[in-house]
């Protein structure tokens, strides 16, 4: 079985800084993908990044970046000069191999507030 | 316009009622996939359609059902509602059968008085 463990509920970040949002995971596919979702108070999910377990560089879109160390089964997000607008819950998610690629496994989500 | 559409975006409804979310997939996709958010139970996968066809099934309860259609928008119906069954219900499309870059549509927000 599949699991994503997100351990902080919530989190505070200065407007222009740094913020590293924990992601771990749990699967014994070989082949499975991490992705990152933001979803503002207005509800909607949007993709942020994508990171696939074979890839050999971390992804980067943007001020997103994703610090993928497969030894330890961790996806942190990284988001650069945090914005205002970046204040929002933000998800890790797993897609597995086989007949599990169907089908996103969601962490419980990060609440990530940004102070002006 | 996130392109994948669901409609309505709310809906207030009774116990022991039941009701059909409409999801039209972005333009191109032929994969559909719904997901529910509660707060007990955070975002869990249900079904998932490839053209026509089901291909995947999750945590979805006997009482909730889906289809997708020939012009490939999906319906999701729920009965027989419970209180547990309010939550936002999201549709999410891709092109193929696995998921790179699924998009998700804005969502419909059930609650069950």
């Amino acid at each position: 079985a599949q699991k994503i463990t997100q351990t902080q509920p919530g989190m505070f970040v200065q407007e222009k800084e740094a913020v590293t949002l924990d992601c771990t995971y749990d699967t014994s596919d070989p082949s499975y993908g991490l992705f990152w979702y933001k979803q503002p108070s207005s509800g909607e999910m949007i993709f942020l990044i994508y990171q696939g377990s074979y890839d050999q560089q971390n992804a980067t879109e943007g001020r997103y970046s994703l610090n993928f160390q497969k030894a330890r089964k961790s996806a942190n997000l990284v988001i650069s000069a945090s914005q205002l607008g970046d204040s929002a819950m933000y998800f890790c998610a797993m897609r597995g191999g086989g007949n599990a690629g169907n089908m996103l496994t969601f962490g419980g989500g990060t609440r990530l507030m940004v102070k002006p | 316009d996130s392109g994948v559409t669901q409609t309505p975006k709310h809906l207030i409804t009774a116990t022991g009622q039941r009701v059909t979310l409409r999801c039209s997939p972005r333009s191109g996709d032929l994969s559909v996939y719904w997901y529910q958010q509660s707060l007990d139970q955070g975002l869990q996968f249900l079904i998932q359609y490839y053209n026509g066809e089901e291909r995947a099934k999750g945590n979805i309860l006997e009482r909730f059902s889906a289809q997708q259609f020939p012009d490939l928008h999906s319906e999701l119906n729920l009965s027989s509602l419970e209180l547990g069954d309010s939550a936002l219900y999201f549709c999410a499309s891709s092109l193929t059968t696995t998921n790179e870059k699924l998009l998700f549509g804005s969502g419909t927000q059930l609650s069950v008085l």
